[in-house]
């Protein structure tokens, strides 16, 4: 089945906890790209990639690093998490920069 | 610096009603536009995919236009049912000099009373 997995799906940690947060596709995507959701500012993009050779930010990529070293995972990699990055992620993937986009199910972060 | 809005932010129909939801943004320099469906807890599915150089695309009971240079898209759902009931997002994907960024409108949630 084609789809976008993220793990974990929920995780509650303390400030300044270096976690990741990881992100699959098995569509041969070219295109991957994170977002985070919050109430009263919508989805909002962190970083995107637009292959294996190219990454860039997004609106709020502060916080928060990629990695693309191979075409199917994109980790976002929070190194110092603070409370203000409790949110609802989500990662997402197309074809090309022009494709339709695949969401994952989300990832709810708990920062204390 | 892209903006999307997107009106009205909720609505509450009857089973049956033919509805419009609108979607503006302000730079039309964009890939494509998507509309997308989010039920609560969950991801977004996509539904329809326009891009910049096409007019409207339709799947089923919905349909979806787009005018670029006014910058605005609605999307069309016929006979609207209970299982509609959802939360309507668009998103455009606008020019960078890397690649893209996708912005978002902040939805329009969409209740069909049965």
């Amino acid at each position: 089945e084609a789809q976008v997995t993220q793990n974990p799906r929920y995780l509650i940690t303390v400030t300044g906890k270096k976690l990741t947060v990881t992100c699959s596709q098995n569509m041969n995507h070219e295109y991957m790209s994170w977002y985070r959701q919050d109430p009263g500012l919508g989805l909002r993009q962190i970083y995107y990639s637009m292959n294996v050779e190219v990454t860039d930010k997004g609106d709020v990529p502060e916080g928060y690093k990629v990695s693309r070293k191979e075409k199917r995972n994109f980790p976002l990699i929070l190194e110092s998490p603070s409370p203000n990055q409790t949110s609802l992620y989500f990662c997402a993937s197309s074809l090309s920069v022009s494709g339709e986009l695949f969401f994952g199910e989300g990832s709810r972060l708990t920062v204390l | 610096k892209q903006e999307v809005t997107q009106i009205p932010a909720a609505l509450s129909v009857p089973e049956g009603e033919n509805l419009v939801l609108n979607c503006s943004f302000t730079d039309s320099a964009i890939y494509n536009l998507q509309w997308f469906r989010q039920d609560p807890g969950k991801g977004l599915t996509s539904l329809l995919l326009i891009q910049s150089s096409q007019r409207e695309q339709t799947s089923g009971r919905l349909n979806a236009s787009l005018d670029k240079s006014s910058g605005r898209s609605t999307l069309y759902i016929a006979a609207s049912q209970p299982g509609d009931s959802a939360t309507y997002l668009c998103a455009v994907a606008g020019y960078q000099t890397s690649g893209s960024r996708l912005t978002f409108g902040e939805g329009t949630q969409l209740t069909v009373n049965p």
